[in-house]
């Protein structure tokens, strides 16, 4: 099965500064790369995806980018802001296989 | 749109009871999830439905855990009898395709 794998586990940044939480997976065949963010007593949220024919997506203030030779793939927040301390997961995904949710980065902004 | 549904929201049982969790996916979505997250971890799947038949249930305790998706909409999630190391958040997760998924709030289950 898919082994995934976060780091760091815990980030602290400044807010205003910028943040990348890494992804590293097993199964060459994950065609699936999402984000999630949970806030604490809150379900997880889907905040952005790639499919694995592109390289790098960005949404506003979050971009994610994939290197499918190496088998990892990132979360970059800028500019970050309080409301964006939370706990982040990935789950690479290879259609026909079931999703495997990453251990989780807690990050927190300080103001 | 209507999000994902669950309930209940809370529950606390003793061990060796059991308890059944319902999960109303959005209208649409033909795949459904049950997750199981402990504290401190990520979510693990349990069962996953295509509209009303399972695709993987490879990580569910089937000696204690059930679940059903009747007529390819709502879904019921059962533990019996359960164990004090079942105590977690319940998570329910719809998708239109088995791609992006969408939780509901989850059941936070204490078992004592």
């Amino acid at each position: 099965g898919e082994n995934v794998e976060q780091h760091p586990s815990t980030l602290s940044v400044q807010e205003g500064d910028s943040a990348v939480i890494k992804c590293t997976y097993s199964d060459s065949a994950s065609n699936y790369f999402p984000w999630y963010k949970q806030e604490l007593g809150k379900r997880p949220q889907l905040i952005i995806d790639i499919r694995s024919n592109v390289g790098e997506k960005k949404d506003q203030r979050i971009a994610v980018t994939l290197n499918k030779t190496a088998k990892h793939f990132s979360l970059h927040i800028t500019e970050t802001q309080p409301e964006d301390s939370a706990v982040y997961f990935c789950a690479p995904y290879n259609y026909g296989q079931n999703f495997v949710f990453g251990p989780g980065t807690r990050l927190s902004v300080l103001p | 749109e209507a999000g994902v549904a669950q309930s209940p929201r809370y529950k606390i049982i003793e061990k060796r009871q059991s308890v059944a969790f319902w999960c109303n996916p959005i209208s649409g979505h033909a795949t459904l999830y049950w997750y199981q997250q402990i504290l401190g971890q990520g979510p693990k799947l349990l069962i996953q439905f295509q509209n009303n038949g399972v695709v993987d249930d490879s990580q569910l305790p089937k000696d204690r855990f059930s679940a059903e998706r009747l007529k390819g909409v709502d879904s019921t999630l059962k533990i019996q009898p359960a164990k004090l190391e079942d105590s977690a958040v319940y998570l329910c997760a719809s998708s239109p395709w088995p791609y992006e998924q969408y939780f509901g709030p989850g059941t936070r289950l204490t078992v004592t």
